[in-house]
């Protein structure tokens, strides 16, 4: 299958701070990416859809300024979480979709702790 | 009512031993479904893709679609130690949005 590359998969900040969070589709290229967060023995939660050299499109109750979503090439999507609180604490996770198959990949994740 | 249901589990089975898990859904408008595999702290990794009803095997791994019913399942047959994880159905329309179910947590018992 696809690969679709995360990075960092853990992350620990103080509060206040912001996080930058990327994700690659490595031998394919995406105009669009997912970000998701997952929280404990809970199933994915979509956050936002990414499109290449336009605006991410939110879903409800996911605030703009606070997940800022970048999706500047074909290959690279980034997630900043701006002035991190601990409540922003969870396992966030991208993928991106194979035009040739439909199949969607998932990069390996990110866990960010807030302190 | 969600427009997926999965139970969430946890399923406990011997090794060896036939795996079942199941989702129903609401939505007949769904035409493409998924089962991902999920370890611990880990993304998610497509297993089985299949559209509309029917079988279709992968090594150990079977996926059933029954649309008339909307109602689809995973075999593991033979399962292994390693196959202990959250497994989550998904399914679409035709843009890639995916409807996720809640995930089973699968345990087999060496």
């Amino acid at each position: 299958g696809a690969v679709v590359s995360q990075h960092p998969s853990w992350v620990i900040c103080k509060s206040g701070t912001s996080v930058k969070i990327e994700c690659r589709s490595l031998d394919f290229q995406a105009t669009t990416m997912f970000w998701y967060r997952q929280f404990p023995k809970q199933s994915l939660m979509l956050m936002a859809t990414s499109n290449e050299g336009s605006k991410a499109t939110y879903e409800q109750g996911v605030e703009k300024d606070k997940f800022l979503i970048n999706h500047a090439s074909l290959t690279l999507s980034t997630l900043t979480v701006t002035s991190a609180h601990p409540e922003d604490s969870s396992f966030y996770i991208c993928s991106a979709p194979q035009a040739t198959n439909e199949k969607l990949f998932f990069g390996s994740g990110t866990q960010l702790s807030v302190l | 009512q969600k427009e997926v249901e999965q139970d969430p589990g946890p399923l406990s089975v011997p090794e060896g031993a036939i795996v079942s898990l199941n989702c129903t859904y609401s939505n007949s408008a769904f035409q493409y479904f998924m089962w991902y595999r999920q370890y611990s702290r880990k993304g998610p990794e497509l297993l089985m893709y299949t559209y509309s009803s029917g079988n279709k095997e992968d090594g150990r791994f079977t996926a059933q679609v029954d649309k008339s019913s909307k109602y689809i399942s995973l075999f593991i047959r033979d399962s292994q130690p390693s196959d202990s994880a959250t497994y989550l159905c998904a399914m679409r329309r035709s843009n890639y949005q995916l409807i996720w179910g809640a995930g089973t947590k699968l345990i087999i018992k060496p």
